[in-house]
């Protein structure tokens, strides 16, 4: 069976700071993978998304980057966090190109508050 | 630019009653529509989906709708559980290979 981690758990970060959170996804190959960032209180915002290795499309610039080094690795990156990159982080994953068959699969999450 | 409003951000009902979620999109034609209920500190989990073409989706006590000429979907919880409080996130997608969220309604169901 399909199964996705995502770690840490939780971070606290000075501003500043660099970041770096990863994703894998194990039970599948060729995902699309997806990094959301959600607001206290609100919806997900799609940051970053990636069809293959190597293929990143950013959403919103901003202070994050986002890489897919292996077929079901995808982390995202930053230089030098800012106190509005706090949040909850998401990655997620879904069967492609057929996804309209599919939802999505979410990891547990990464609750991040840059100090 | 594309919209995406959910009813209420939050929603009590009393334990055994019928729970409906509303879902309403502008500037977007989806070619499906996706939900999820999301627990706090936790991923959403994703639970049905429904497709421009159907007009009514089912699973156990979860129901569906999706009329694309008033631009809303409805889901609903019947004999709702105190179990079933949570926050549903409706979702669009289409052509694109991403999906759009909306902001979620928290539902939570009295004993």
């Amino acid at each position: 069976s399909q199964t996705i981690h995502q770690w840490p758990a939780t971070l606290v970060q000075p501003v500043g700071s660099p970041l770096s959170l990863e994703c894998t996804v194990e039970g599948t190959s060729n995902p699309n993978l997806y990094w959301y960032r959600q607001a206290a209180g609100r919806g997900l915002q799609l940051l970053f998304y990636s069809v293959g290795i190597g293929q990143i499309s950013s959403e919103v610039p901003q202070n994050l980057s986002a890489s897919r080094p292996q077929d079901r690795q995808f982390i995202l990156s930053s230089k030098k966090l800012l106190l509005s990159d706090s949040g909850f982080y998401l990655c997620a994953w879904s069967k492609g190109p057929a996804q309209a068959n599919y939802g999505y699969t979410f990891g547990s999450g990464t609750r991040l508050t840059v100090v | 630019s594309q919209k995406i409003e959910q009813n209420s951000e939050a929603l009590n009902i009393q334990e055994g009653k019928t729970a409906t979620l509303t879902c309403n999109y502008t500037n977007y034609s989806p070619a499906y529509l996706q939900w999820y209920r999301q627990d706090p500190g936790r991923g959403p989990v994703f639970l049905l989906l429904i497709r421009e073409n159907e007009k009514e989706k089912r699973k156990e006590r979860l129901k569906v709708t999706f009329d694309t000429t008033l631009k809303q979907s409805l889901f609903h919880i019947t004999a709702s559980q105190p179990a079933d409080s949570a926050t549903y996130l409706c979702a669009l997608g289409g052509s694109a290979r991403q999906l759009t969220f909306g902001s979620g309604t928290q539902l939570t169901v009295l004993p």
